[in-house]
């Protein structure tokens, strides 16, 4: 089974929206991350979460949700997007908060009109 | 802040050829690791160094942790067409922050 799932894999949505994002690993990790990508910049870390406790918030503006129910679920929750908001949006996980090696998702190819 | 920079940004090379990359800082790191990226996937990781002057292959994949701990190096050796597309670095200390990548594309 594939390691970390992220669903969808491609979203539009219009500035006024609400969408959702999700992410499952099936590791067994405690640890889980979101990660903005934009073209031609280098991955930008908006959440960390350990052990389902928010740990860290990189100045993300509160358009941007996060949720994680329990250790293996991550959601991040889109409301009033803008257009700069379009981007790969990626779920990682790792061991533990103190492990370095993060695992990725696939993305969701967000646009936003 | 803490920043990587990776070296070439993009590289064009023929099939069969070899391939240097790296990624250097001003910071010393714990931790170097290697992920690659295809369109329209995440990263996935390659290779992870935990000590200083640590060499570690896999398959064509040969990756070395810099001996200052402020680089690291990735090669790989007679490329194919599925070695396309972007590798990055990451260097861990207290946190794990991410170069920009080296796009590589081979030409058959």
């Amino acid at each position: 089974e594939t390691g970390v799932t992220q669903t969808p894999r491609h979203l539009v949505m219009g500035m006024t929206n609400k969408k959702s994002l999700k992410c499952e690993q099936h590791l067994g990790h405690n640890a889980m991350y979101w990660y903005k990508q934009s073209a031609k910049k280098p991955l930008e870390l908006m959440f960390v979460y350990s052990l389902e406790e928010r740990v860290e918030n990189n100045s993300v503006p509160s358009r941007f949700s996060p949720e994680c129910p329990n250790s293996s679920h991550l959601f991040l929750h889109l409301h009033t997007l803008q257009p700069e908001d379009s981007a790969l949006y990626l779920c990682a996980s790792s061991p533990s908060r103190e492990t370095d090696t993060q695992y990725f998702g696939p993305g969701t190819r967000l646009t936003v009109l | 802040g803490q920043q990587l920079n990776q070296s070439p940004q993009s590289m064009f090379i023929q099939e069969g050829e070899d391939v240097s990359m790296n990624c250097t800082s001003s910071s010393i790191f714990n931790t170097w690791l290697w992920y690659k990226q295809d369109p329209g996937e995440g990263p996935v990781l390659l290779i992870a160094l935990y000590k200083a002057g640590e060499l570690t292959s896999n398959g064509r994949l040969t990756a070395q942790f810099g001996i200052t701990r402020k680089d690291s190096f990735l090669n790989i050796s007679a490329s194919i067409p599925s070695d396309v597309g972007i590798y990055f670095c990451a260097g861990a200390y207290d946190k794990v922050i991410f170069g920009p990548g080296t796009s590589l594309s081979v030409i058959p």
